[in-house]
């Protein structure tokens, strides 16, 4: 069955330091992947996709991502966290209807 | 800004009743979703428009209906209002049938 996993429910870093969001997916096909992030009361925006290509993908906001077919996983990466990055993470797995998104990973940054 | 506009923003409204929730897509944009967010259930998909036509359907119940007008915006309807019908919901748009999704800000449920 096709799913996505976040392992972790909520991360807390402090600001400046490194971030790196889980994201494990189960797929049929090559997939397509996405990271999309939710502010509190707003909806979700795209960060980045993967269609295929470098499997290193960057996205808006210094975010990164890179894609593991080995390992099936679509880590999320920022070099440097700020305190207007704490927002819930959101990895997903298909496109259109077939997105199959995962339980999200909320980040806490503390100063 | 995404370029999806939905209305309300914020509807409260008593059980039993029955709401329109609004949604007009990014210029150009021919497929509409519907997804509904509570804490318990996570994101959930409900329904998809392409260009006027059913698509999907997901977990969506038999009180909600959807349709999407020939100008493209669409309209999510919840009729027999129940409590446990309070969550957000969100319209996405996008382009074509595997792209990525584009999410406007949501329409907030609340059921008294």
């Amino acid at each position: 069955a096709q799913s996505v996993t976040q392992p972790d429910i909520h991360i807390t870093v402090s600001e400046g330091a490194s971030l790196e969001l889980r994201c494990n997916y189960s797929y049929g096909a090559t997939p397509y992947l996405f990271w999309y992030v939710q502010s509190p009361g707003q909806g979700l925006q795209l960060l980045l996709k993967y269609f295929s290509g470098d499997t290193l993908v960057q996205g808006i906001k210094g975010f990164e991502a890179e894609f593991k077919r080995s390992q099936s996983s679509f880590n999320l990466r920022k070099p440097s966290v700020h305190w207007s990055d704490a927002a819930e993470y959101f990895c997903a797995v298909g496109g259109g209807f077939k997105t199959i998104f995962g339980a999200g990973t909320r980040l806490f940054v503390k100063a | 800004d995404s370029g999806v506009t939905q209305t309300p923003k914020h509807l409260i409204t008593a059980t039993g009743q029955r709401v329109t929730l609004r949604c007009s897509p990014r210029s150009g944009d021919l497929s509409v979703y519907w997804y509904q967010q509570s804490l318990d259930q996570g994101l959930q998909f409900l329904i998809q428009y392409y260009n006027g036509e059913e698509r999907a359907k997901g977990n969506i119940l038999e009180r909600f209906s959807a349709q999407q007008f020939p100008d493209l915006h669409s309209e999510l309807n919840l009729s027999s209002l129940e409590l446990g019908d309070s969550a957000l919901y969100f319209c996405a748009s996008s382009p074509g049938l595997n792209s990525p999704l584009h999410f406007g800000n949501g329409t907030r449920l609340t059921v008294t």
